[in-house]
């Protein structure tokens, strides 16, 4: 599986997006980008993922650049509830129990 | 509908020991897949399971093993108990016909080796 890279930490104002970057400039043709959260004492849910095309869903967008080398997911209107380690990885579908998680964003939600 | 469930939620074991955990994935999936989460890190990749086979393996010791059963439940053994394998252990399932790479995961057995 690829490597990503992703910010230690991040901070939003609640009511604002929250837009989380992650690099993967090694990904091969065949892998998708997945996006995780895992709030505290919590396990990991699932999000959003992606190929090529951007992608959109009740939770949030993903956008990933056209060379694929980096993408973005966003949270619309960020609130409380969002704050949370967020886990950006790259991966096939032959391989998708198979994920490979880093140390993720820790994202805090703020009043 | 029931998610992915854990049993126990936590545990304290002493080194040398043996411990099993166990987990029963959200209804109509066939496919369980284990991680170990340490504290302050990311999920690791244990185990797979399918058809009550071990499908794909992590970088782990063969003290770890496990077992599906033909309702599609897992359990998780780690044998000889080690100081570093305290850590968060996550079961996570999923439904092999489309794979899309979605898991569902627990909440987790957490478990603490003295």
């Amino acid at each position: 599986d690829a490597k990503t890279t992703q910010p230690t930490s991040m901070d939003c104002a609640e009511g604002r997006a929250a837009n989380l970057p992650c690099n993967h400039s090694t990904i091969s043709g065949n892998e998708y980008v997945y996006w995780y959260r895992q709030i505290h004492s919590q396990g990991p849910q699932y999000i959003i993922h992606g190929l090529k095309n951007n992608e959109t869903n009740e939770m949030a967008s993903l956008i990933i650049t056209e060379d694929r080398k980096s993408s973005t997911l966003i949270l619309p209107h960020a609130t409380l509830r969002d704050t949370a380690v967020y886990y950006c990885i790259a991966g096939d579908t032959g391989t998708a129990s198979k994920l490979t998680f880093g140390t993720g964003t820790r994202l805090q939600v703020t009043l | 509908d029931a998610g992915v469930t854990q049993s126990p939620t936590h545990l304290i074991k002493t080194r040398g020991q043996q411990v099993t955990l166990r987990c029963s994935p959200k209804s109509g999936h066939d496919t369980v897949s284990w991680y170990q989460q340490a504290l302050g890190q990311g999920p690791q990749f244990i185990f797979q399971y399918y058809e009550e086979e071990e499908r794909q393996r992590g970088n782990f010791p063969d003290r770890f093993s496990g077992h599906q059963f033909p309702n599609y439940s897992s359990e998780l053994n780690v044998n000889a108990l080690l100081l570093g394998d305290s850590a968060l252990y996550l079961c996570a399932s999923s439904l092999r016909q489309i794979n899309t790479g979605e898991l569902f995961f627990g909440e987790g057995s957490r478990l603490t080796v003295l």
